[in-house]
């Protein structure tokens, strides 16, 4: 099946860096959606996008929906040991029930 | 707090055997999703219900059964046609549009 291109795939970050991934398209969606998901754990929604441009803050978390509507970028400021994870993206289009998954970008955070 | 319940946490199944996951949500949601998700891999979509008393095949369906009895229950069987069933299933459901997609915490299915 279809996935979107999310880089970069891993990281190694220190404690304290600010951390950015995003996510391509070869289409446009509606809504682009942003995820944390710990091991052994179901996905947690971070962040929802439904608007090209839109600048939206969780915390520490702050991500964009790009201005073509075929990405969006995720940024992590001021990082801790608890953000390591796999994160990752999904994109929506109004009126069906399809969600395309980004590949995941898993970070490790170096105390 | 409302949520997505999945349960068990983890499940083992036997040769020819087939095995029922539980996904309980008490979000009101109309939508509900039974994913797919493989080491290193990303989502796959097994199969999606948008109402009650109704549901489509995935992109993977093969092997796998659904019912939609009631609006806050998704079960999903995994039968013993499934050859390659090991894998982590995460169950979903989303607001009307689609436009939010919450994801239960997962069961996590190995055969024996």
């Amino acid at each position: 099946g279809q996935q979107l291109n999310q880089s970069p795939q891993s990281m190694f970050i220190q404690e304290g860096e600010d951390v950015s991934m995003n996510c391509t398209s070869s289409s446009i969606f509606n809504t682009w959606l942003w995820y944390k998901q710990d091991p052994g754990e179901g996905p947690v929604l971070l962040i929802a996008l439904y608007k090209a441009g839109e600048l939206t803050s969780n915390g520490r978390l702050t991500a964009q929906f790009g201005i073509t509507r075929k990405d969006s970028f995720l940024n992590i400021s001021a990082s801790i040991p608890s953000d390591v994870g796999i994160y990752f993206c999904a994109g929506h289009r109004s009126g069906t029930y399809k969600y395309i998954f980004g590949t995941g970008t898993r970070l490790k955070v170096l105390a | 707090d409302g949520g997505i319940t999945q349960s068990p946490k983890y499940l083992f199944r036997k040769e020819g055997q087939n095995v029922t996951l539980s996904c309980e949500q008490n979000l009101n949601h109309d939508a509900m999703y039974w994913y797919r998700q493989d080491p290193g891999q990303g989502l796959r979509l097994i199969y999606y219900s948008q109402i009650v008393n109704d549901f489509q095949k995935g992109d993977i369906a093969e092997g796998y059964s659904v019912s939609r009895e009631k609006k806050e229950s998704f079960p999903l069987t995994v039968t013993s046609a499934q050859k390659n069933p090991t894998a982590f299933y995460l169950c979903a459901s989303s607001t009307a549009g689609g436009e939010k997609l919450f994801f239960g915490s997962g069961t996590q299915l190995s055969v024996l």
